[in-house]
């Protein structure tokens, strides 16, 4: 399976934007990269997911590189509420499972 | 958005009992499921695939007679720890995925934490 590489951890001002970066120079040509996010004693979250193009929804933006080994997830101005680890996955739709890495920790300062 | 729930949402029990943990989707039909277990500050761990009127597939080193999978709807897959020991208490996650209205993205429940004494 194609693996991700992600900080293990990064901070924030909040109001401020945040760049999260991972890492996937294995990535296939059928894989999408998706965003989950975990806050604390709670399930993940989807965030985002994208294939080639740059993508934006309401939670986040994806900045997607133009050979597809990297990405950004981008949020726009922090909040509290985003303090949580965050996942970049590759997922493949031959297999339905997700795995997980070992993800990010987002810290928001006031 | 897609909803999954679970219940019971914690569970407190002794050593040597069976605990069933249910996994429903609420506004969709899920034929597969995904079980997940997650110790403190670790990441998720797939435990097992649930299909709905098959056998359960489990992951290498998941003992499928401790963790019995049921999947008997579209709606609800069940997870049942049999013979429960203090190292089998962890967060169990459940997720779920609409191939027919939300291709690529997994719905996760809220997630069930289990303590065994």
């Amino acid at each position: 399976d194609a693996k991700t590489t992600q900080p293990n951890s990064m901070e924030s001002n909040e109001e401020e934007p945040v760049h999260l970066p991972c890492n996937h120079s294995t990535i296939s040509g059928t894989d999408y990269i998706h965003w989950y996010r975990q806050l604390p004693s709670q399930g993940p979250e989807y965030v985002i997911h994208g294939l080639t193009s740059n993508v934006n929804n309401r939670m986040a933006s994806l900045a997607i590189a133009e050979d597809r080994k990297s990405s950004t997830l981008i949020l726009h101005r922090a909040t509290l509420r985003d303090a949580a680890v965050y996942y970049c996955i590759l997922f493949s739709g031959s297999a339905r499972q997700l795995t997980f890495g070992s993800g990010t920790q987002l810290t928001v300062l006031p | 958005g897609a909803v999954v729930s679970q219940h019971p949402s914690r569970v407190i029990c002794k050593s040597g009992t069976s605990v069933k943990i249910e996994c429903r989707s609420l506004d969709f039909q899920a034929t597969t499921m995904f079980w997940y277990r997650q110790f403190p500050k670790k990441s998720l761990m797939l435990m097992a695939t649930s299909n709905e009127g098959s056998k359960a597939t489990y992951e290498q080193g998941v003992e499928k007679d401790k963790f019995l999978i049921n999947h008997a709807s579209l709606t609800l897959s069940t997870l049942t720890v049999t013979s429960a020991h203090p190292e089998d208490s962890s967060f169990y996650i459940c997720s779920a995925g609409d191939l027919k209205r939300f291709t690529d993205t997994q719905y996760f429940g809220p997630g069930t934490r289990l303590t065994v004494l």
